[in-house]
């Protein structure tokens, strides 16, 4: 059974960094692109980042580029998001998802997401 | 970036009703399209993909037609189970985007 579990949300003080995880099992991880998608309290969905099955390609949203990174370890099935100077505005609950491809596709399955939210 | 746009942005309607909903991308995304489903609380469920094609295990109330700039997601006949919020995304480049989502009432 296909499973995505989030993880290492919390609160943080804007300007600080942290790392989320998705911990992916069920399927082969390595074949397929992954997703980070993003949903602030009462908002809509924002897609933020992709990376290819291989690491080769990454790309990102305009609100993000230059402060997220995203990037995969394919040895123990897991995606990472690394965020940088936080703001406010980053709040939000994020979602990692499998593409239904390699790469720059939809996304065919999500994780039930993990919260963050920045404050001081 | 591709814009994509829904219409409308609440819709109110009954158990039984037919309903559609629109989205229009701001430049041609061919049928690069998917449609999304989400309750309160819970993560999206992919419904729609490529335009008009059922994701496995999903309704067949449910369909989508549509190419180019203009796409539109219909059910046929409304379920208690349906009255969610429902968001198309354009997959037609490496930064895909999503609609800002229709929420789906009960009148």
């Amino acid at each position: 059974q296909m499973q995505l579990v989030e993880s290492g949300g919390g609160v943080v003080q804007p300007g600080r960094s942290l790392r989320l995880s998705c911990a992916a099992s069920g399927f082969t991880f390595s074949n397929y692109g992954m997703h980070w998608v993003r949903q602030a309290p009462g908002k809509g969905l924002e897609w933020m980042a992709i990376i290819s099955y291989d690491t080769s390609e990454k790309y990102y949203a305009d609100s993000v580029k230059g402060r997220f990174t995203i990037s995969r370890d394919n040895s123990k099935n897991t995606l990472y998001l690394q965020m940088n100077s936080l703001r406010p505005e980053d709040t939000a609950m994020y979602y990692c998802a499998k593409d239904s491809g390699s790469g720059y596709s939809y996304e065919d399955y999500w994780g039930q997401g993990t919260l963050v939210t920045v404050s001081s | 970036d591709i814009q994509m746009t829904q219409s409308p942005s609440t819709l109110s309607a009954s158990v039984g009703d037919r309903v559609t909903i629109t989205c229009r991308a701001s430049q041609s995304i061919n049928r690069w399209l998917a449609w999304y489903q989400q309750k309160p609380g819970k993560a999206p469920k992919l419904l729609i993909y490529k335009t008009s094609s059922l994701e496995s295990g999903v309704p067949s109330r449910f369909s989508g037609s549509g190419s180019g700039t203009e796409f539109t997601l219909t059910i046929s006949s409304l379920q208690p189970d349906d009255f969610a919020t429902y968001y198309c995304q354009h997959y037609s480049s490496t930064t895909p985007t999503f609609g800002q989502g229709t929420k789906l009432e009960i009148e």
